[in-house]
């Protein structure tokens, strides 16, 4: 069965400074991707996805993820954050074969502070 | 351009008491989902849909059922409360894989915070 782990839940970060958001996922067979974005009070906005092709994929807000499939990862990067980054942020993978079903991890909540 | 719209946003019950979510979308996608948030513990998914008059069990069904009688509307309802279910619940919807569409990920609601007290 497949799985998603995110390693930090909580990530503190000074403006301008680069981050980066842990992802680590289980699964048997091919996967897809993705990064959702949760800021407060609101659903989840589809940040960026991986489905096939380059590794290296790039969503809104400046943001980027590697496919890393021997380390079954999938890190999302910004180099320079933004107060208005503030938010949730969830990986989630989708096997590659039959239905398209989601499967989230717990969440990382990035701060961005001053 | 609407979305997926969740009705009601707040909600508080009594244990005991029974009520039903309303999920609608307007941009004819296929499947729908419902999700409960908690803490710590990101989306977990309680019940899903692949089309009209067909629902399915997710991670997390027990205590609550949905219908799909119309394609734009997924229902979730609790037929007896418990603290328990004090959670705040997403609604998504997306095209099906058959489309090739599986690239816009899913679309969701703004959610329902509902409190069993």
């Amino acid at each position: 069965a497949q799985s998603v782990t995110q390693l930090d839940s909580q990530v503190p970060v000074f403006e301008e400074a680069p981050v980066e958001l842990r992802c680590n996922y289980s699964s048997s067979v091919s996967v897809y991707l993705f990064w959702y974005v949760q800021y407060p009070n609101q659903g989840l906005q589809l940040l960026l996805k991986y489905l096939s092709g380059s590794t290296l994929v790039k969503g809104i807000n400046g943001f980027e993820a590697e496919f890393n499939k021997s380390q079954t990862s999938f890190h999302l990067r910004k180099p320079s954050v933004h107060i208005s980054d503030t938010a949730e942020y969830f990986c989630a993978v989708s096997e590659g074969s039959g239905y398209n079903k989601l499967i989230f991890g717990a969440g990382t909540r990035l701060a961005v502070h001053p | 351009n609407a979305g997926v719209t969740q009705t009601p946003k707040f909600r508080v019950l009594k244990t005991g008491q029974s009520m039903t979510l309303l999920c609608a979308q307007d941009m004819n996608h296929e499947y729908m989902y419902w999700y409960r948030q908690d803490p710590g513990m990101g989306l977990r998914l309680i019940h899903y849909s692949v089309g009209e008059g067909t629902t399915a069990k997710g991670e997390v069904p027990d205590g609550y059922n949905v219908s799909r009688l119309k394609k734009q509307n997924f229902l979730l309802g609790l037929e007896s409360a418990a603290p328990s279910q004090t959670s705040v619940y997403f609604c998504a919807s997306s095209y099906s894989i058959t489309t090739g569409a599986l690239g816009y990920g899913y679309t969701f609601g703004s959610g329902t915070r509902l409190t069993v007290v």
